[in-house]
């Protein structure tokens, strides 16, 4: 499918365990990005990626490890994740010049229990 | 620091004008955007304004910026129901890396039949 993908869409999982979410671009964009959504935060970013095996922290980084060894996927995992952790995550890509407009997935829900 | 405000909510009548406010803090952004989030789904671009621009309208939408107050609008004519949604500000995020966007918190707008 063209376009950003995101997989799982749905996700409940306990306190401790490793959970890994996909996003998948198929445009060739250089820079991907992951953010957490949460009700009185809106939206924070994570980590983002400028290249493939680039990447830097955000706004809210810890707990959370990424890798980019593909332009088209840029994976998140929860080493250990706590029940702070539940939100609804988007991962988003984008072309740096021009209108530099991010084009976001449709989002995994994560529970933590 | 870096922040863009928005109201969190506005509630409208079907058929009505609706104007989403913004402020913002980075003068040497080149656009600004607002988006829009429908329940369940991703962000997608409703429009974006340069920064050299004071208008932009585009069908019912229409964009104000004011650079000297850093102030950025939305309004959206005859509002109908399906217009129900969050509505995001942002503005790029110089201060970072290129291509990084700062979100506002979102206005969520409710449309009354």
């Amino acid at each position: 499918d063209a376009g950003i993908t995101q997989s799982p869409r749905y996700k409940i999982t306990e306190t401790g365990r490793q959970v890994t979410l996909m996003c998948h671009q198929t445009w060739s964009h250089s820079y991907m990005f992951w953010y957490r959504q949460d009700l009185g935060h809106g939206l924070r970013l994570i980590y983002y990626s400028a290249a493939a095996d680039i990447t830097d922290k955000g706004e809210v980084p810890d707990g959370y490890v990424v890798s980019r060894s593909k332009t088209e996927n840029f994976p998140l995992t929860l080493e250990s994740a706590t029940r702070s952790q539940t939100s609804v995550y988007f991962c988003a890509s984008s072309e740096v010049g021009g209108s530099n407009e991010q084009f976001f997935g449709p989002g995994t829900r994560l529970t933590v229990l | 620091g870096e922040d863009v405000e928005q109201s969190l909510f506005l509630s409208v009548r079907e058929g009505d004008s609706s104007v989403i406010n913004c402020t913002y803090t980075d003068s040497s952004s080149t656009y600004l955007y607002w988006y829009k989030q429908e329940p369940g789904a991703g962000l997608q671009l409703l429009t974006y304004i340069f920064s050299n621009m004071d208008m932009k309208q585009d069908q019912r939408l229409t964009v104000l910026l004011n650079k000297k107050d850093k102030h950025l609008s939305l309004r959206i004519a005859d509002t109908q129901t399906g217009d129900s949604a969050i509505y995001f500000c942002a503005e790029e995020n110089y201060g970072g890396s290129q291509g990084n966007l700062i979100f506002g918190k979102g206005t969520k707008l409710s449309v009354k039949p």
